[in-house]
Formats: C-alpha cells, structure tokens, sequence
C-alpha cells in the first residue's frame, strides 16, 4: 500500500464550480503534509499546508483529519488555470523528506 | 535565475549506456533531494544530501545509481548500464536547513531521460 493515495482522475468541472479532492495516509506519524500543484511538464510547487485546524488561501481549502488519516482540498469558484494536477504530500518522521502521493488531475472547462 | 536548476532538460540514450545529471540548487540551501517520477506517477524519493553528506538513499536506488555532492553546492546523478524502466522525470529539490524549518521545496525543471 501507498503511503500517501489519491484518487488519480480526472475530475472535469466547469468554471465555477467547487471541487473537491481527498487523499488517505497510511503512516499515523507522519507530522505535516502540504498540497503541490503541478502543471503539465512543469515541476511542481508548493501550493498550500494543511493544518487540523484548516487552512484558507482565497479559494482554496485544505484540512486534516488525523483520526481518519485523510487530507481534502476544496477550490471554489474554478478557473480555467486551475487546470493541473494536485499532488497530496507527507512529511516523513524525522522531518527528512517529502512522500507525494499519485496527484489528482483537475481539468476546468469554459 | 535563482532558482534550481538542472542539465540537460533531455537525454535520449541507448540501453546500456551511462548518463549523468547535474543539479545546482539555489546557493544558500544545504539541502538538496533527487526525486524521479514516471507518467501518471508522483515524485518519488531516490536520495537527498545534509551539505556534502548523502544522509538517505531509497530502496529504489539500485547500485547502478549514484549521487555525489561533493562540495556541497551542486550534485551529479549518475545511471549506469541504463535500462528502459530508468526512463523518467529526475528532478531536484533544495530547501533551506532541514523540513522541519522550511516547509517548502524548491524543484528545479527536471532532467527527461528516454532510454531506447
């Protein structure tokens, strides 16, 4: 089993609409975990952190639920250059090194 | 360009030859990570350096592969006697001391191997 999974998509919306995007961690001691985004043939970057508290950046909404050990992302009102894949990432224990999961693919359609 | 950044963007090689990577992380991080990631995959960890000391390798590092960072700026990854199932995005990560610290990763464009 995958330390980090996602459901790979893709998750095809219209402009506007809310979407939203879970993924499951195996490893409970596992600290910190953060979305990346990455775009087509691009190297990928650190969109937001997750916290168990929630975190909000304009549009996006990401939470932690450490008693089921999943992650969720929520971007409202979609853009058209929301187009990418999400990557859902954990911190190792020891604070060594990042384990992305598989990434979602978002597709926003006019 | 401050950022990270990687030679060659592309490397088209025949089975069984060997092929070198560099990375040049940005100039003041003392971390530096090597990732590979094939189609539909995420990244997945290969190894990483604490200045010049290689601190961790995967499982996935076969000793066909090598890293070096042997002044602790930029690193070399090497394949040797490359196989097709080698064919990937190797990308390089720098971040600022440890993760514990700074959070985010910085990725360089990545170096696109196809072994024929």
């Amino acid at each position: 089993r995958k330390e980090v999974e996602q459901d790979p998509g893709p998750f095809n919306v219209p402009e506007g609409a809310t979407v939203a995007f879970n993924c499951t961690y195996s490893n409970s001691a596992s600290q910190s975990f953060f979305w990346y985004r990455q775009d087509c043939r691009k190297e990928p970057k650190l969109l937001m952190s997750v916290y168990s508290s929630g975190n909000e950046d304009g549009r996006f909404t990401a939470q932690l639920n450490r008693a089921s050990q999943y992650i969720s992302l929520l971007i409202r009102d979609s853009k058209l250059s929301d187009s990418a894949t999400y990557l859902c990432v954990g911190m190792n224990t020891g604070f060594q090194k990042l384990v992305f999961g598989t990434g979602t693919r978002l597709l926003v359609s006019p | 360009d401050t950022g990270v950044s990687q030679n060659p963007r592309h490397k088209i090689t025949k089975r069984g030859q060997n092929v070198t990577f560099r990375c040049d992380p940005i100039s003041e991080h003392n971390r530096l990570y090597w990732y590979r990631q094939t189609l539909g995959q995420g990244p997945e960890f290969l190894t990483y350096f604490q200045n010049e000391a290689q601190l961790e390798k995967s499982r996935l590092l076969s000793d066909r592969f090598s890293a070096e960072r042997p002044k602790g700026s930029f690193s070399t990854l090497e394949i040797q006697r490359t196989e097709q199932g080698d064919s990937a995005m190797y990308l390089c990560a720098s971040s600022l001391e440890g993760l514990i610290r700074s959070e985010k990763l910085f990725f360089g464009s990545g170096t696109q191997l196809s072994v024929l």
